[in-house]
């Protein structure tokens, strides 16, 4: 059973909106992360936190945002989506300490018309 | 810097055959090193890890991978396998106490009947 969630699974919406995808876990895990992946490529880091109101951009450029209020909420937003943005969202989180593995969402598919 | 390289995009294989997915490394510090499988439209499901110690892991589902420092390598293997190992797979290597990871592009299991 999944510990870590994702909303929605699959989002098509038009250029120009504002999109937040969800993100909450159950574990009390202070790590928290986003990827992007598209079909057959490797996952890219597009965000990080450490723990509550502490965020950092990752490996990859993104025009998203995230926030983290509280430990098990750390929500992704799209300020305008565009074509460019559409691909799969996954995010995970770990324990604090050396080697943690992460834990993922279902993932959210985005498609931006 | 660190880097994760799966040579194999894709590996077709009869069912209740061995299977053999290959992973190399790049690392100028001590890593940690993880195998994740991903089911179509799922999000990511550790398979192992190794931090230290046997070189040898054993994971979920049948799987063991071994760590090989001098090569660099940490292959995945299955003596047997089935048509419900069709799947993506994931090598990932890890960054120190962020447990930030590095992914490699994945290999496609393709297990026919």
């Amino acid at each position: 059973e999944a510990d870590i969630y994702q909303t929605p699974r699959y989002l098509v919406i038009g250029t120009g909106k504002k999109i937040t995808l969800e993100c909450s876990q159950t574990m009390g895990h202070d790590k928290m992360y986003w990827y992007q992946q598209d079909p057959g490529m490797e996952l890219h880091l597009i965000h990080y936190s450490y723990g509550v109101n502490s965020t950092e951009k990752g490996d990859l450029s993104s025009e998203s945002t995230v926030s983290r209020i509280r430990t098990e909420h750390f929500p992704l937003t799209l300020e305008s989506a565009r074509p460019s943005h559409t691909s799969q969202y996954l995010c995970a989180s770990s324990n604090t300490g050396e080697a943690q593995p992460q834990h993922f969402g279902d993932g959210t598919r985005l498609s931006i018309l | 810097a660190q880097s994760v390289t799966q040579l194999d995009s894709q590996v077709p294989v009869f069912e209740e055959a061995p299977v053999e997915l290959r992973c190399n490394y790049s690392s100028s510090v001590s890593v940690y090193l993880f195998w994740y499988v991903q089911y179509p439209n799922q999000g990511l499901q550790l398979l192992l890890k190794y931090l230290s110690g046997s070189t040898l892991v054993k994971g979920i589902n049948g799987f063991e991978a071994e760590f090989n420092k001098s090569q660099t390598s940490f292959h995945l293997r299955k003596p047997s396998v089935h048509i419900s190992d069709t799947a993506e797979y994931f090598c990932a290597v890890g960054r120190g106490a962020t447990n930030k990871l590095i992914f490699g592009t994945g290999t496609l299991l393709a297990v026919q009947p």
